[in-house]
């Protein structure tokens, strides 16, 4: 079976350029997840997605920061315009009713780095 | 607000060694999850266990388990004979089960080596 599927999986871009990142989620799975992960901050919830309605954005740093889900086999999130304080890994993630089990499938995540 | 702290950042064994990941957590809710979740070298995040607040049985699987104590809030993970392989980082989290809200908080990870 095919997992959480993340493009690009490396993403060099130079300061003030939109990253747009891109995640498949597993096949009937209702919940998605965009975490950040840095050194600083660790693993950080960035926005959640149940039945392709965003319901957690609280976590997106800024306006800088957008996501969208348009139907339950595609995820985008896109930064525009990058700064290099936006380099981390991001990583997608799916789950099947995630409030009552918790588990979450990742994807191997999208490292960005912005210059 | 939820929080998990892992005290430990970086741990160094030789093989074979035991080693013993804490975990703690903080939260109101009275019904919650505990998980661990690995990540290799390789990048991603593996699940590892997941545990309720109602059952504080201990859980052992292979050369890993876990022990959960309500009392003092920990979910603390040992391995026992330790390999090269388990070299990885760690991470501990915390899900309460709130509704369609509930979130995953993670620790800031215990990165762990196992020297041959």
């Amino acid at each position: 079976d095919a997992g959480v599927i993340q493009s690009p999986r490396h993403e060099v871009t130079e300061m003030g350029q939109e990253v747009t990142l891109r995640c498949k989620p597993i096949s009937g799975h209702n919940s998605l997840f965009w975490y950040r992960q840095t050194m600083m901050r660790g693993l950080e919830l960035l926005i959640y997605f149940n039945n392709n309605v965003p319901i957690d954005d609280s976590g997106m740093p800024e306006d800088r920061f957008s996501a969208k889900m348009p139907n339950a086999s595609f995820s985008t999130l896109k930064i525009q315009p990058s700064e290099p304080r936006d380099s981390a890994v991001y990583f997608c993630a799916s789950s099947l009713e995630q409030w009552r089990t918790g588990e979450l499938f990742f994807g191997e995540g999208s490292r960005l780095t912005v210059l | 607000a939820q929080k998990v702290t892992q005290a430990q950042t970086e741990i160094s064994v030789v093989e074979k060694e035991d080693v013993t990941l804490d975990c703690v957590y903080e939260t109101r809710d009275t019904t919650y999850y505990l998980f661990w979740y690995k990540q290799p070298p390789s990048g991603e995040l593996v699940f590892l266990i997941r545990r309720n607040s109602f059952d504080e049985q201990n859980e052992i699987s292979g050369r890993y388990s876990w022990n959960f104590q309500k009392s003092t809030s920990s979910f603390n993970f040992t391995i026992t004979a330790s390999q090269v392989v388990d070299s990885a980082v760690y991470f501990c989290a915390l899900s309460s089960n709130t509704g369609a809200n509930s979130k995953l908080t993670f620790g800031k990870g215990i990165t762990l080596s196992v020297r041959p």
